[in-house]
Parts: C-alpha cells; structure tokens; sequence
C-alpha cells in the first residue's frame, strides 16, 4: 500500500462548479497535513496546511479524519485558474520529511 | 519575497559526464531537501539535510548520486556519471523542523533543475 494515495484524476469541471478530492495516508503516527498545487512545469506551491479542526481559506476548504486517515479538499466556485495538479502530502510519522501522492489533476473548463 | 533559488534551470548533457545541481535554500530554514519527479514515478525523496546534516539519503542510487551542503546556504546534488533514466526534473525545498518535537511545516520548492541526459 503506498504511503499517500489519491486518484489521480482527471477531474473535468465547468467554472462554478464544486469539487472535492480526497486521499488517504497509511502512517496513523502523521502529525503534518499539507495540500500542494503544482501548475504544469512549474514547481509544487503550498495550498493550505489542514489542522485536525478543518480550515478554511477563501473557496478552498481542508479536512482531516484521523479516525479514517483520509484528508479532504473541497474547492468551491471552480475558477479556469484553478486547473493544477492539487498534491496530498503527510508527514512521515515522526520524521520530518514529507511524503508526497502522485497528485489529482483538475481541469477547469468554460 | 524570500525564495528557494535553483541553477541551473536546464541542463542538457551527455551521458557519462558529471552533473552538479545548487540550491540556495531560504534564509532561515534548517532543513533542505533534495526531490526528483517524473512523470512515472511523480515526486521522489532523494536526499535531506537538517541543519546542514544529512539525515537521509535512501532514496538516492548511491553509487552515481551525491549530496552535500558546504554551508548553510548551499546545497549541492552531483550526478557522477550521469545516464539518460536520470532525466527529470530536480527540485530542492527548503522548510523549518521544530528541533524539540520534529513537527515537520511547510516545505518551500525551488522552481528545478530540468535535466536532461541524451
């Protein structure tokens, strides 16, 4: 089983629309949720970190489930410039490296 | 605007010659981080430094990679000698580890080194 798994996509969505990723992550002992975007040939950028409380930020929304081990991304009112791959990186256990999933591709359309 | 710097940002070589990639992490930070992503594989853990020590290396081929930081604003990964499966993209990040609990925040990427190995 890897470490962070998602589906890799691609998720097609008209602008306006709502859509939501989720990934799980093997390790129970996680402490760091982070969601990363990376735009095509351009190098991963922090989205948002996800606090156990779920967090906010605009039109993204994050959750966490530690019970079930899954992290959620829920993105409301699909702009064109949202289409990126959205990245579901944990920590691995106690070590301070993070572990990265292969990514969700998004392409928004008009 | 601090950043993670890269150079270079392309790199065209033979196969067979040596190949040095630096980063100059952000000021400030104590743990650097050496990734390589391709298409197949996505992103890879090669090699991290905290505080200038390296302290993993695993997901590096250790017979062809090296990695290094000679100061704390400085790391280097050298390719010796280099094949054409080491053609991807190579990111450094840079990010802050709480030295107490090892609570790991927010990693900050470079924007790569594209490498390619004919």
């Amino acid at each position: 089983r890897k470490e962070v798994e998602q589906d890799p996509g691609p998720f097609n969505v008209p602008e306006g629309a709502t859509v939501a990723f989720n990934c799980t992550y093997s390790n129970s002992a996680s402490q760091s949720f982070f969601w990363y975007r990376q735009d095509c040939r351009k190098e991963p950028k922090l989205l948002m970190s996800v606090y156990s409380s779920g967090n906010e930020d605009g039109r993204f929304t994050a959750q966490l489930n530690r019970a079930s081990q899954y992290i959620s991304l829920l993105i409301r009112d699909s702009k064109l410039s949202d289409s990126a791959t959205y990245l579901c990186v944990v920590n691995a256990g106690t070590a301070s490296k993070l572990t990265f999933g292969t990514g969700t591709r998004l392409q928004v359309t008009l | 605007d601090a950043r993670v710097t890269q150079t270079p940002r392309h790199k065209v070589t033979e196969m067979g010659q040596e190949v040095t990639m630096r980063c100059q992490p952000i000021l400030g930070h104590n743990t650097v981080f050496w990734y390589r992503q391709t298409m197949m594989q996505g992103l890879e853990l090669l090699a991290y430094f905290r505080n200038r020590a390296p302290l993993d290396d695993s997901g590096m081929p250790k017979d062809r990679f090296s990695a290094e930081m000679p100061d704390a604003t400085l790391a280097t990964l050298k390719i010796q000698p280099s094949e054409p499966r080491d053609s991807a993209v190579y990111f450094c990040a840079s990010g802050l580890v709480n030295p107490v609990s090892t609570k790991s925040y927010e990693q900050y990427f470079g924007p790569g080194t594209r490498l390619t190995v004919t």
